[in-house]
């Protein structure tokens, strides 16, 4: 059964604190992707890495960073938590080009006090 | 900006009616996909569709795409309770990003 985990289901955090969120895939599969999901505003891509070290910006980036240093781990960063980042947190994996799906982790909560 | 623009934002219908939902987006893709989310929980794909493909069928799901106005259409027929959920449109992009619109919400009335 194909997989996606991401490391916690909830999160509180402190405004200013460093935040690690993690996800680790168990496919091989070279794409990866952090969406930040808000009421009214479907999923936004916040990052996107298609292979080892490499990463792309999504459409709101600001205030986040990303490490992918090995294939089947992707990792979100919030430099300085903020208020305005508690939200849902989703990551997802999809293989060859074109062609598959994307394959979802179960979510982290964030809120960030 | 979001890609995909789903249509409408919210959908009620009687148990066993069909539900259509509608996808608009903006660029050239590789495919369209459809998921569907249950309250709280992760999305899961529904059904891919090509962009050299026009119709496509699953189960109970009817998908059509129509490249030329940049719009795609999932019907879901003979609607249950269960499959009240959030459904959305994700465009696979030339550069392999994927991109979601902002969702349907679907309730099946008893």
């Amino acid at each position: 059964d194909v997989k996606v985990t991401q490391s916690s289901r909830y999160l509180v955090k402190r405004t200013g604190e460093k935040v690690f969120l993690e996800c680790v895939q168990d496919m091989d599969h070279e794409n990866m992707f952090w969406y930040r999901q808000d009421p009214g505003l479907g999923l936004r891509l916040i990052y996107f890495s298609y292979d080892v070290k490499m990463k792309e910006k999504g459409d709101i980036p600001e205030g986040y960073s990303v490490s992918r240093e090995k294939k089947e781990r992707f990792s979100l960063i919030l430099e300085s938590a903020s208020t305005n980042q508690t939200s849902m947190y989703l990551c997802a994996s999809s293989g060859d080009r074109g062609s598959t799906e994307a394959f979802f982790g179960q979510g982290t909560r964030l809120t960030v006090v | 900006s979001q890609q995909g623009e789903e249509d409408p934002q919210a959908l009620s219908i009687q148990e066993g009616e069909n539900a259509t939902m509608n996808c608009s987006y903006k660029t050239s893709i590789n495919n369209l996909q459809w998921y569907r989310q249950n309250s709280g929980r992760g999305l899961v794909h529904l059904i891919l569709i090509r962009s050299n493909e026009r119709e496509k069928h699953s189960g109970r799901l009817r998908v059509t795409l129509d490249t030329s106005k940049k719009s795609s259409s999932l019907l879901i027929t003979a609607s249950r309770a269960a499959d009240t959920a959030s459904y959305f449109c994700a465009t696979d992009l030339r550069d392999d990003k994927i991109i979601f619109g902002k969702g349907t919400r679907l309730h099946i009335l008893p």
